[in-house]
């Protein structure tokens, strides 16, 4: 069974450090996406960054960066230079490319960040 | 502006009521689903569809209905044999096929009193 494991349920960091969060996820598929959302107090689900698991490079997206190992099936997130603002809850999410077509979400790290 | 409406934001209900979550996407997306989010649970699949006029049950369907009479709409009915409705529900949009990340609603938080 596909499954998407996020085993850190709370993270801190110093504001302006670099934090990573992990992801590992189970497929038998070759070619597949991967995405990291934020969830801040709002509860606003945000797409923060994708990743295509058939590229080698890793993705970023400013602040923003994955690092995939699709031999070790983990896609974790750094944040640099980590501001206030990015004080939220952190999905990782997988989307099943057969014919159930439904997206797999983590359970979630929370991310404090201290002043 | 293109994007995925919920209403409402809150919503109350009586025990043995039923009361229906309105999605409205004007992204042509032809997958929505819903999801149900309780604190330390992440975000558990309720239903979701692929095309107008045909939807699969997620992983805790049990006590929800939903329709897809249109592909802008996807609502979702709590009813009464959800035992534990209290939760905040989000609804989601994409593009088939798995390179299209989900657009999210602003989620509705469901209490019943």
């Amino acid at each position: 069974a596909q499954t998407v494991t996020q085993s850190q349920p709370e993270m801190s960091v110093q504001e302006a450090e670099t934090v990573t969060l992990s992801c590992t996820y189970d497929t038998s598929e070759s070619d597949y996406y991967l995405f990291w959302y934020k969830q801040p107090p709002s509860r606003q689900m945000i797409l923060v960054i994708r990743q295509e698991a058939y590229k080698q490079q890793n993705a970023t997206e400013n602040r923003f960066s994955v690092n995939f190992q699709k031999a070790a099936k983990s896609f974790s997130l750094k944040i640099s230079d980590s501001q206030l603002g990015d004080a939220a809850m952190y999905f990782c999410a997988y989307p099943l490319m057969n014919r159930d077509d439904k997206i797999i979400f983590g359970k979630g790290t929370r991310l404090h960040i201290l002043p | 502006d293109g994007g995925i409406t919920q209403s409402p934001k809150y919503l109350f209900r009586k025990e043995g009521q039923n009361v229906t979550l309105s999605c409205e996407q004007n992204l042509n997306h032809d997958a929505m689903y819903w999801y149900r989010q309780d604190p330390g649970q992440g975000l558990r699949l309720i239903y979701y569809s692929q095309i107008v006029n045909d939807f699969q049950k997620g992983d805790i369907a049990e006590g929800y209905s939903v329709s897809r009479e249109k592909k802008e709409s996807f609502p979702l009915t709590v009813t009464s044999a959800q035992k534990n409705p209290t939760a905040f529900y989000l609804c989601a949009s994409s593009r088939q096929g798995g390179d299209s990340a989900a657009f999210f609603g602003q989620g509705t938080r469901l209490t019943v009193v």
